[in-house]
């Protein structure tokens, strides 16, 4: 299996709380994204990063903010959580854009907004 | 806009075969995957395909038809460890994956 590492699993916030969400990746891969899965709903992409310092917006991305200083590491912030952001977040890694290669999904973090 | 279809829920019997169906409108494709997740676990990969046809992998096939935007996911022999969700996913002209909201199979012994 793909080493990815989701920190925390589980999170319980106040509403106007700052919260960053972390994925590290063993596997040296150039792609990482942040989804947010929901009932009824599709896995849907907040942020994605093709390399280091290089991020861009998914089709979910507001009140979303990402970095990713390093290979190993994508963060994901809520500078100010809202109930609507309550959700399990799965991050994700590929070694390559191709459109066969698929993704590695961490185990998710279930995030509870208060 | 794109859309990604799959039933919600389905049933079926410990032994037996399911076919688990996937149709998609999407702007310009680049394959499509399905992948499968248990209750409260990570989705993991199952099949890609982006020819027409059959691509068999032990008990598990998945069938595309770009002309009719449609797949299929078949299980054999299923198991109970085979009760999951299974989600459809369509790359489109920009690589971008549209994901399906995913088909609750569960299986009945």
């Amino acid at each position: 299996d793909a080493g990815i590492t989701q920190s925390p699993r589980h999170k319980v916030t106040e509403t106007g709380t700052p919260v960053t969400l972390r994925c590290h990746q063993t596997e040296n891969h150039r792609y990482m994204y942040w989804y947010r899965q929901d009932p009824g709903h599709g896995l849907r992409l907040i942020h994605y990063s093709y390399g280091v310092k290089d991020t861009d917006k998914g089709e979910v991305s507001d009140g979303y903010s990402v970095s990713r200083s390093k290979t190993e590491d994508f963060l994901l912030t809520l500078e100010s959580a809202t109930s609507s952001q309550t959700s399990v977040y799965f991050c994700a890694i590929s070694d390559s854009e191709d459109s066969g290669s698929p993704l590695h999904f961490g185990n998710g973090t279930r995030l509870t907004v208060t | 806009g794109q859309n990604i279809d799959q039933p919600t829920e389905m049933t079926a019997t410990e032994g037996a075969i399911v076919q688990i169906n996937c149709t998609y409108q999407t702007s310009g494709f680049n394959g499509l995957f399905w992948y499968q997740q248990h209750a409260g676990e990570a989705p993991t990969f199952l099949s890609y395909n982006v020819l027409d046809g059959l691509e068999e992998k032990g008990r598990f096939s998945s069938f595309l038809s770009r002309s009719k935007g449609y797949s299929y996911l078949l299980l054999k022999e299923l198991q109970m460890k085979d009760s999951a969700s299974y989600l459809c996913a369509v790359s489109d002209s920009n690589y971008q994956l549209i994901w399906g909201a995913g088909t609750k199979l569960i299986i009945k012994p």
